[in-house]
């Protein structure tokens, strides 16, 4: 069972370019959210979906666009890259109701240079 | 303004002793709390959660306690175990709501 894939494992990018973090899910979830881990900060949420064709913004979503087209894709899109978005990304899916447990993937090493 | 505190960044254990890692929070609306356990390079994974009507939940050599009055929560592992070894992460969640809020995280080492 493949659960939550993320691509790619890791990414440098120099500041102003472009690109989008893949994500993908074969549970069937409505739910899909995008977090950022930083040191000493935590998880922060980035952007979250509650099903394909919503979209709602999380704690920190200013520099990332989103979309869901399908129940399966949730992309996250960096228009501009800058070096405050050196983190790790993590893409996670949930089913049911607010309070099920988040399925993460195993993350998105991004470096902007 | 952080609604989820992990004030200890790390813990170091014995294997076989017990392991308490703490949490507290300041939002009163919160209605669900999780714990999720991640190791390095890898996403983090759920381990144990508790709903506000209740003041402990156990599942095997973990259980987690909360206080509501204190707004405080621990997670009790026992016996402790060399492969316990992580980053844990305390959650929490307003019913109704699908915006889930981390803690900073607190590194457990268990020591064999």
């Amino acid at each position: 069972n493949a659960g939550v894939t993320q691509t790619p494992k890791f990414q440098v990018l120099k500041t102003g370019q472009s690109m989008t973090l893949q994500c993908a899910q074969d549970m069937n979830h409505e739910y899909m959210s995008w977090y950022r881990q930083d040191p000493g900060m935590g998880l922060r949420l980035i952007h979250y979906s509650v099903g394909a064709g919503i979209t709602d913004q999380g704690e920190v979503p200013n520099g990332y666009n989103v979309s869901r087209s399908t129940t399966e894709d949730f992309p996250l899109r960096l228009l501009s890259a800058a070096p405050s978005q050196t983190s790790v990304y993590f893409c996670a899916s949930k089913d049911g109701g607010w309070h099920e447990k988040l399925f993460f993937g195993s993350g998105t090493q991004l470096s902007v240079l | 303004d952080q609604q989820v505190k992990q004030n200890s960044p790390s813990l170091s254990v014995q294997e076989g002793r017990i392991s308490i890692l703490n949490c507290d929070y300041t939002n009163s609306m919160f209605d669900y709390f999780l714990w999720y356990k991640k190791y390095p390079a890898e996403g983090p994974t759920f381990l144990i959660s508790i709903s506000s009507i209740k003041d402990k939940n156990e599942d095997g050599r973990f259980t987690v306690f909360l206080n509501k009055s204190a707004k405080h929560l621990s997670l009790h592992i026992v016996p402790s175990q060399p492969g316990d070894s992580a980053v844990y992460f305390c959650a929490a969640i307003q019913g109704g709501s699908e915006k889930l809020v981390f803690g900073k995280g607190m590194k457990l080492t268990v020591n064999p």
